[in-house]
């Protein structure tokens, strides 16, 4: 069974760049038809969707984030990663980062990771 | 982009009442709608894909119905531990966009 986890700082300073990770075992990240994601949760809100990347490095972006954001993926080391720019306090959010398996529903999700944004 | 409308915002009943969530699209999306679960502090839970199949595990007291613009998230006879935030998403031209949450509460 596939599992999630995501990894990075906890803290990011306003104008910098958020950088997070999404380990990825129990599947290889290469899988056809996986499509890999970030959503995001600011405290006591909703779900935002971020983007999905394919393990070929075609990616899909929240039109509301785009410009800020960029999604990779690593083969090697079956993980992939999220990195937003230009941070303000309204980036503040439960990251989490899942997989869409030959459809579009997320059907496995990391744990989250509590990202602040603050000096 | 489409956007999703769930109501009502919160919904308080008792356990062993039926419950009925609603998600409305601005434009179709045929049948490709999800319905996710989330309680506190964990990520959601994967509950309905394709507007009316049950993902793995999920009880048969969940159903869902609908397509084009309208579904419904049925919870036949809550059980304690249903009471939990309800999302409903979907993708079209690859983007991908979540509804507001519908919380059911302990009446």
């Amino acid at each position: 069974q596939l599992q999630l986890q995501e990894s990075g700082p906890g803290l990011v300073k306003p104008t910098e760049t958020l950088s997070l990770t999404c380990n990825v075992s129990g599947g290889s990240i290469s899988s056809s038809n996986h499509f890999w994601g970030w959503i995001r949760q600011p405290p006591r809100k909703g779900l935002e969707w971020i983007g999905n990347i394919y393990y070929s490095g075609s990616a899909y972006y929240n039109p509301s984030l785009r410009g800020r954001v960029t999604m990779s993926v690593d083969t090697s080391r079956n993980q992939f990663s999220l990195r937003l720019s230009s941070v303000t306090a309204a980036d503040t959010a439960i990251y989490y980062c899942a997989v869409v398996r030959g459809g579009y529903s997320f059907d496995y999700w990391g744990q989250g990771t509590l990202v602040s944004v603050s000096s | 982009e489409i956007v999703l409308t769930q109501s009502p915002a919160t919904l308080s009943l008792s356990p062993g009442e039926r419950a009925t969530l609603s998600c409305r699209a601005s434009q179709s999306v045929s049948n490709y709608l999800a319905w996710y679960q989330q309680k506190p502090g964990q990520a959601p839970r994967l509950l309905i894909y394709d507007a009316s199949n049950r993902a793995t595990g999920v009880p048969a007291r969940f159903s869902g119905s609908g397509s084009g613009t309208d579904f419904t998230l049925t919870i036949s006879s809550l059980e304690p531990e249903d009471f939990a935030v309800y999302y409903c998403q979907q993708r079209s031209y690859w983007l991908w966009t979540f509804g507001q949450g519908t919380n059911v509460e302990i009446k």
